[in-house]
């Protein structure tokens, strides 16, 4: 049982590349999510999901898409990277019915520079 | 707008020494409480939570949460800090009904020898 595991672990982007980010469940959760983590800013929702074939924007969704086409899956993508996008990017799971008062596992992180 | 604060960005305390992180909260009504932690290089682990009856609760690795409705708070505590605990706290809200939670921007936590 392996949880929540992210890929890549680490990335160095130039301006304008593009990448995807690989979160995996094995828990059979039915909630996602993606943040970053920036010094002094704590933890930002970028998109969460609450199940297979569906996502919703979070706090700071701009610059970046998701996908979630198994439930186990979860896809951050970034299609033209810049350098604000340099932090670390945690993905969560929870299952449930009623994600606000669920657990949230967290993956390990991908801590991504972008030059 | 929901909002957690966590006045306190970083402490230092010595080992063996108590220990309270302060969180406070913004929301009509009672919302779910948690704590988690983040050690190193890691990702973050659930402390404790609080969603309704006692409101003292009891955690991992020996900690406890008090939840004060009328201050608002959902300060964690530690009778005794050891090195290992050295990490970061989030404090976090989950309004009712709703499919996500609201993060505080964290209190880095150093343990002296």
């Amino acid at each position: 049982n392996a949880g929540v595991t992210q890929t890549p672990k680490f990335r160095v982007l130039k301006t304008g590349q593009s990448m995807t980010l690989l979160c995996a469940q094995d828990m059979n959760h039915e909630y996602m999510y993606w943040y970053r983590q920036d010094p002094g800013m704590g933890l930002r929702l970028i998109h969460y999901s609450v199940g297979e074939g569906t996502t919703a924007k979070g706090e700071v969704p701009d610059g970046y898409n998701v996908s979630r086409l198994k439930k186990q899956n979860f896809l951050l993508g970034l299609e033209s990277a810049a350098p604000s996008q340099t932090s670390v990017y945690f993905c969560a799971s929870s299952g449930g019915t009623r994600p606000s008062y669920n657990e949230q596992f967290f993956g390990p992180g991908t801590r991504l520079t972008v030059l | 707008a929901q909002s957690v604060t966590q006045p306190d960005i970083h402490i230092t305390v010595s080992e063996g020494a108590s220990l309270e992180l302060r969180c406070n909260y913004s929301y009509g009504a009672t919302p779910y409480l948690f704590w988690y932690v983040q050690s190193p290089g890691q990702g973050l682990q659930l402390l404790l939570k609080y969603f309704s009856g006692d409101t003292l609760v009891q955690g991992i690795k020996g900690f406890e949460a008090e939840f004060k409705r009328s201050q608002s708070s959902f300060n964690l505590r530690k009778p005794s800090v050891h090195w290992s605990d050295a990490a970061e706290y989030f404090c976090a809200v989950g309004p009712y009904n709703t499919d996500k939670l609201i993060f505080g921007t964290g209190t880095r936590l150093q343990v002296f020898p």
